[in-house]
C-alpha cells in the first residue's frame, strides 16, 4: 500500500562505484522527483520528470542521470560516486506539475554513504 | 532569489505545552508557503500551506500558521502537543519561476518530553 517507496532504503558503497536508486509510486500521479538531503538536513530538488519527460534539472552534475520508463518510476542512476555524494535522497510525486498546487508525496528515503 | 530561514536547529517541549515553530521567507511577491513534517526515517509529509486568502491557515493533525507579511513569516503553531509529533519541521516556499520546485529551509527539530 506504500504510495512512493523506493530502495534500497540504505546504500554504502565505495567511491568511484556506479550505483542506482529505484523510485515507483503507485498514485497515479504524473510527475515525480529526486530530492536530495544533505548532512545539514538541507533538502534541495534535483531534477522532476512529467509524463517521462524532464523538466527541471537543477545544477547537478551529469554523474547523475534520472531515468523514468513510464511516469510510475523515476530511477536515479550515479556514476564514479564520490564522497560528497553522501546524503540522503528522496523521492517524490504529485499529481500534476506544479508544487505550489499540488501535494507532494514523499517516500521514505535512501540514506547514500560513500567510502 | 528565494530562501527560506529556519532559525530554530532544535526545540524541546513538554507534552501538552503549545508550540511555535519559526519560518521566515524572503520573497518580493506574495508567496507559496508550506509547512512539512518528517518523522524519523521516514519522508516528508505536508502539514499545511498558504497560497492565498486568510492568512490563518489549518493544517493537519492539529497545527495551524499564520502568514504574516509585515514580518515576512509563516510561523507553524499548535496549542498542546502531543508526543507523537516529536519530529523535523521543514518550512518551504514556492519559487517564483518555476512552479515545480520549492525551496526548504533547514528544518527545525522538535523534541517533546513527557
Amino acid at each position: 500500500d506504500t504510495a512512493v517507496s523506493q530502495t534500497p532504503k540504505y546504500l554504502v558503497t565505495q567511491m568511484g562505484n556506479d550505483k542506482s536508486i529505484k523510485c515507483e509510486q503507485n498514485l497515479g500521479h504524473d510527475t515525480m522527483y529526486w530530492y536530495k538531503q544533505d548532512s545539514k538536513k538541507f533538502l534541495k530538488i534535483m531534477f522532476s520528470y512529467n509524463n517521462k519527460e524532464l523538466i527541471i534539472n537543477e545544477t547537478v552534475p551529469n554523474r547523475f542521470s534520472p531515468k523514468s520508463p513510464d511516469k510510475a518510476h523515476l530511477n536515479l542512476h550515479i556514476n564514479s560516486l564520490e564522497l560528497g555524494d553522501s546524503a540522503v535522497y528522496f523521492c517524490a510525486s504529485s499529481q500534476a506539475g506544479g508544487v505550489v498546487n499540488e501535494k507532494l508525496f514523499f517516500g521514505s528515503g535512501t540514506q547514500l554513504s560513500v567510502l | 532569489a528565494q530562501s527560506v530561514t529556519q532559525p530554530d536547529i532544535h526545540i524541546t517541549v513538554s507534552e501538552g505545552a503549545s508550540l511555535e515553530l519559526r519560518c521566515n521567507y524572503s520573497y518580493g511577491a506574495t508567496p507559496y508557503l508550506f509547512w512539512y513534517v518528517q518523522s524519523p526515517g521516514q519522508g516528508l509529509q505536508l502539514l499545511l500551506k498558504y497560497f492565498s486568502g486568510d492568512t490563518l491557515v489549518q493544517g493537519i493533525k492539529g497545527f495551524e500558521a499564520e502568514f504574516k507579511r509585515s514580518q515576512s513569516s509563516f510561523n507553524l503553531r499548535k496549542p498542546s502537543v502531543h508526543w507523537s509529533d516529536a519530529a523535523e519541521y521543514f518550512c518551504a516556499v514556492g519559487a517564483s519561476y518555476n512552479t515545480d520546485k520549492l525551496i526548504f529551509g533547514t528544518g527545525t527539530r522538535l523534541q517533546v518530553f513527557p
